[in-house]
């Protein structure tokens, strides 16, 4: 059974505080994804990695950073945490497509940060 | 403007009814387009991709339309385990996976 795990269900912080969201996967994807997810705006993609000390930005990098030293694990890193990042967090993991309609993600359960 | 626009609903349907939930895309290049499911207080999981001839799944089918960069899904007989929100997204650039803000569906007894 595939798996994506994330670190923390539920994680409370106070402005100002570095946060790491942590997330393995045990599919040997190549493709590892961190979301937010807020009411209304759907998910939305921050960063994305699609090999070991690879990344790319997503639509949203500003006020993160992420870190993927090994093939399993994909680290979010909020510097220094601010209150309008209080939201769901959620890691994906897929394979790399080789047709069309394949790409399927696998997402863990999510990690609700709220900021103080 | 978003790259993926849905109803957010909700859609209060019987059971047994047949629903229908739309999906606009802004991206022309987009390459792939699913239908993912999320229950509440879930990660959402793939429903089924969606194929240019359109594709049935069950009690579930999908359309495309790339013309009018729209996609559709379509559920018939509808049972009470089919509450959800349904998420629609398309993917581009082979690793850029757009998501929907999602239709609610409930059903009702």
């Amino acid at each position: 059974d595939v798996k994506v795990t994330q670190s923390s269900r539920y994680l409370v912080k106070r402005t100002g505080e570095k946060v790491f969201l942590e997330c393995v996967q045990d599919m040997d994807h190549e493709n590892m994804f961190w979301y937010r997810q807020d009411p209304g705006l759907g998910l939305r993609l921050i960063y994305f990695s699609y090999d070991v000390k690879m990344k790319e930005k997503g639509d949203i990098p500003e006020g993160y950073s992420v870190s993927r030293e090994k093939k399993e694990r994909f680290s979010l890193i909020l510097e220094s945490a601010s209150t309008n990042q209080t939201s769901m967090y959620l890691c994906a993991s897929g394979a790399v497509a080789v047709t069309m309609n394949t790409g399927e993600l696998f997402f863990g359960e999510g990690s609700r940060l709220t900021v103080l | 403007r978003k790259e993926v626009e849905q109803d957010p609903g909700p859609f209060n349907v019987p059971e047994g009814a047949t629903v229908a939930f739309n999906c606009t895309y802004s991206n022309s290049a987009s390459q792939s387009f699913f239908w993912y499911r999320q229950d509440c207080r879930k990660e959402p999981k793939l429903l089924m991709s969606v194929y240019s001839s359109g594709n049935e799944d069950g009690r579930f089918t999908a359309q495309l339309n790339r013309a009018s960069q729209y996609i559709s899904l379509l559920i018939r007989d509808s049972k009470l385990s089919d509450s959800a929100t349904y998420l629609c997204v398309v993917r581009y650039n082979f690793n850029k996976f757009y998501f929907g803000s999602g239709t609610k569906l409930n059903v009702k007894p």
